[in-house]
């Protein structure tokens, strides 16, 4: 079964301290997701990328953040000096094209981030 | 702003001892509401999307039902195995493609 793929599953960096995280989304999917959950929080939302640009953004998802797609199957997201309050789990996620209905988004297994 | 609002936030059952957990929301314009499963450490594992007052949906043990107000996820003898956090999320038809979720309610099942 396609899934989500998550890369590293646990990060561990330095405050201020660059981290690029990545992803493979499901192959013949379009829409990309980052998403985040705090410790004991909901998830919350980050961005949405759709054809090659940022379609969708929170307010989370600041000056600081990043997303990219290099080449045809990974996605990343780039946090560029890290806080503290970035620790938390990272979640990309995918889906199908759009049309009228929703699709259902497809979640990896996460990056636990940790900033020390 | 869209809200999600799940209730209760943690349910305790016997093997076996149906029960229901409630998804109240509010949205601008329904586009779909999404169930979750999630087990400690890992992502959310879709289960069913929901679009319209009325809709129903089942897989095994779980049936999901939604009204103009509410979703409930339906859990019908279940089983140690059901035991995770369930997440309800909705995604707004002025809002693109974004998932707003809820807390979840963290269901533990005893043998």
């Amino acid at each position: 079964e396609p899934e989500v793929t998550q890369t590293p599953s646990h990060q561990v960096t330095q405050m201020g301290q660059e981290v690029i995280l990545r992803c493979v989304p499901i192959s013949n999917h379009l829409y990309f997701y980052w998403y985040r959950q705090i410790l004991g929080q909901k998830v919350e939302f980050l961005v949405s990328f759709y054809n090659n640009e940022i379609s969708e953004k929170s307010e989370i998802f600041d000056d600081q953040f990043s997303v990219e797609r290099p080449d045809g199957s990974n996605f990343t997201l780039k946090i560029r000096s890290t806080k503290l309050e970035d620790s938390a789990m990272y979640f990309c996620a995918s889906s199908a094209e759009q049309g009228f209905l929703s699709t259902e988004a497809f979640f990896g297994q996460g990056t636990r981030l940790t900033v020390v | 702003e869209d809200q999600v609002t799940q209730s209760p936030e943690a349910l305790r059952l016997q093997e076996g001892e149906s029960s229901s957990l409630n998804c109240s929301y509010t949205v601008s314009g329904l586009r779909g509401l999404f169930w979750y499963r999630q087990d400690p450490g890992k992502g959310p594992e879709f289960l069913f999307t929901l679009y319209s007052a009325g809709e129903e949906k089942e897989k095994e043990r779980l049936k999901a039902t939604l009204t103009k107000k509410e979703s409930f996820l339906h859990i019908t003898a279940p089983k140690p195995e059901d035991s995770a956090t369930y997440l309800c999320a909705v995604q707004a038809q002025a809002s693109g493609s974004r998932l707003t979720f809820g807390e979840g309610t963290q269901l533990t099942v005893n043998p």
